[in-house]
C-alpha cells in the first residue's frame, strides 16, 4: 500500500533564509511524487512532480525538490524563502501501476515570518 | 484553459436535507477524483474515476454519499440526507493519461456547511 508521511505539522523559517518541508513515501512500485500548495479558502495548487531522470527536480515559485531512492524521501527546498511563501504544503505519491491513486500526505504548514 | 470548475462554492443547508455538488473536470482529462478536507482528517480520497467509470470509491463514508460521472466533462456528488459531520470542504480534481504521470488540477472547492 502506498503511503506518504510528513514528519513536521508546521514550520518556521525567517524570510530570506533556505526552507525544507521534509516527506517520506512508501510504495510497492516505483514512485512518482508531487508537491503541492494550499493557500487558505484555495484549491491545491502544483508545484513541482518527479517522474524519472534527474534527482533534483525545479518548480514553480523558485521551489525545488530532491528525489533520496535509499532514503524513500522528496524534500521540497527553497534557497530563499518569501513571507507570500506562507501556506500549506502537501507531498503526493502514485505508484507507476496503471489506475492507481494520488495518496497525500497529512500537509505541512509553512510560515516564513518578516 | 478555465481549469477544473466546481460548483456551488459555498453551500448551507439544514441536517437531513440533500446536497448535490458538481465538478466539470479540465477538458480531455480522463480521470477525476472527489475529495474531502477537514481540519481533523485532513484530506480525505472519497471517490475516482477513470473515463467515466468508478474505480475506487472505499473511501465514501457511507450509502448516504453517491457520486456520478454521466460523461467526460461532468460529475456531481451526493449526499442525501446531509448531517452535520459531513460540513467539509469537498474537492475535485482532474488528470490525464495512462501511465500515473500526470498531476492532479484541483477546483477551488465547495465549503459545505450542514446545520
Amino acid at each position: 500500500a502506498q503511503s506518504v508521511a510528513q514528519p513536521e505539522d508546521q514550520v518556521n523559517v525567517a524570510e530570506g533564509n533556505p526552507l525544507t518541508v521534509k516527506c517520506t513515501y512508501s510504495v510497492s512500485g516505483n514512485p512518482y511524487l508531487f508537491w503541492y500548495v494550499q493557500y487558505p479558502n484555495r484549491g491545491l495548487q502544483f508545484l513541482l512532480k518527479y517522474i524519472t531522470g534527474d534527482n533534483l527536480v525545479k518548480g514553480s515559485y523558485g521551489f525545488e525538490a530532491e528525489f533520496n531512492k535509499s532514503q524513500t524521501s522528496f524534500h521540497l527546498k527553497k534557497p530563499s524563502a518569501l513571507v507570500s511563501d506562507s501556506a500549506l504544503y502537501f507531498c503526493a505519491v502514485r505508484d507507476n501501476n496503471y489506475g492507481q491513486n494520488f495518496v497525500f500526505g497529512p500537509g505541512t504548514r509553512l510560515s516564513v515570518l518578516p | 484553459d478555465a481549469g477544473v470548475i466546481q460548483s456551488p462554492r459555498h453551500e448551507v443547508t439544514e441536517m437531513g436535507q440533500e446536497v448535490t455538488l458538481r465538478c466539470k473536470p479540465i477538458s480531455g482529462h480522463n480521470s477525476l477524483f472527489w475529495y474531502r478536507q477537514t481540519m481533523m482528517r485532513g484530506l480525505e480520497l472519497l471517490i475516482y474515476f477513470n473515463n467515466n467509470v468508478p474505480i475506487d470509491d472505499s473511501g465514501m463514508p457511507e450509502d448516504r454519499f453517491s457520486a456520478k460521472m454521466p460523461n467526460a466533462s461532468f460529475s456531481t456528488l451526493k449526499i442525501q440526507p446531509s448531517e452535520p459531520r459531513d460540513s467539509a470542504v469537498y474537492f475535485c480534481a482532474s488528470t490525464w493519461g495512462t501511465k500515473n504521470t500526470g498531476e492532479l488540477f484541483f477546483g477551488e472547492g465547495s465549503r459545505l456547511t450542514v446545520l
